[in-house]
């Protein structure tokens, strides 16, 4: 089955490092990227999004890197800090013909920033 | 504004109780979304609604119901709970239809069925 995914399951970062996370799609019907941030006791918490008919975007501190030809979603988070300490999950958007949308999330990357 | 918000935060059920989770938002969006998310996973949508009055299955509906009554409320509703139903309950919510609308989180009520 199509499915959303991340390579690693936890990053470990300097602060003041760059960090990138990954993520995998196969759903070639998705048309819309999200990455969320969850914070420990929390919602996730929307970061950048990205449309699929781009390839970059970039926000404060944080830039969405979109390869539709391998399906490959990639966030960099610029000069990293504690707070940014966080499980992070890409999201995939189907659009249902009128009947919403739907988001199918990958598995999730816990990054921890080391002081 | 508050956002999304959820009631209860946290409950513990026996097998075979019942009980509902309340999300409410005050943004006007017109779609809202229930999902559960279990330790080391993402999110699984298990039922969504497209405007008052109206209500669809998600990936995982088996053992919810679902009521949207008011625009602003999203009840989730457990009638004979589960072990396998013990989760973390995330309500979300939507501006529109469109691809590309972001969807708001509440902060989620921890389900514990014994």
């Amino acid at each position: 089955g199509e499915s959303v995914g991340l390579h690693l399951p936890t990053l470990s970062v300097q602060e003041g490092d760059n960090s990138i996370i990954n993520c995998a799609y196969s759903n070639s019907a998705s048309d819309y990227f999200i990455w969320y941030k969850q914070e420990s006791g929390k919602g996730p918490q929307f970061i950048i999004d990205i449309r699929s008919n781009m390839d970059k975007r970039q926000g404060q501190r944080v830039t969405v890197l979109l390869n539709k030809t391998v399906k490959h979603l990639s966030l960099q988070i610029a000069a990293t800090q504690p707070g940014d300490s966080a499980v992070y999950f890409c999201a995939e958007n189907l659009s249902l013909n009128n009947a919403g949308n739907m988001l199918t999330f990958g598995g999730g990357t816990r990054l921890m920033v080391k002081p | 504004n508050a956002g999304v918000t959820q009631t209860p935060k946290f409950r513990v059920l026996k097998t075979g109780q019942s009980m509902t989770l309340l999300c409410a938002q005050d943004m006007n969006h017109e779609y809202m979304y229930w999902y559960r998310q279990d330790p080391g996973m993402g999110l699984r949508l298990i039922h969504y609604s497209v405007g008052e009055g109206t209500t669809a299955k998600g990936e995982v509906p088996d053992g919810y119901n679902v009521s949207r009554l008011k625009k602003q409320n999203f009840l989730l509703g457990l009638e004979s709970a589960a072990p396998s139903q013990t989760s973390v309950y995330f309500c979300a919510s939507s501006r529109s239809l469109a691809g590309g609308e972001t969807q708001y989180f509440g902060p989620g009520t921890r389900l514990l069925v014994l």
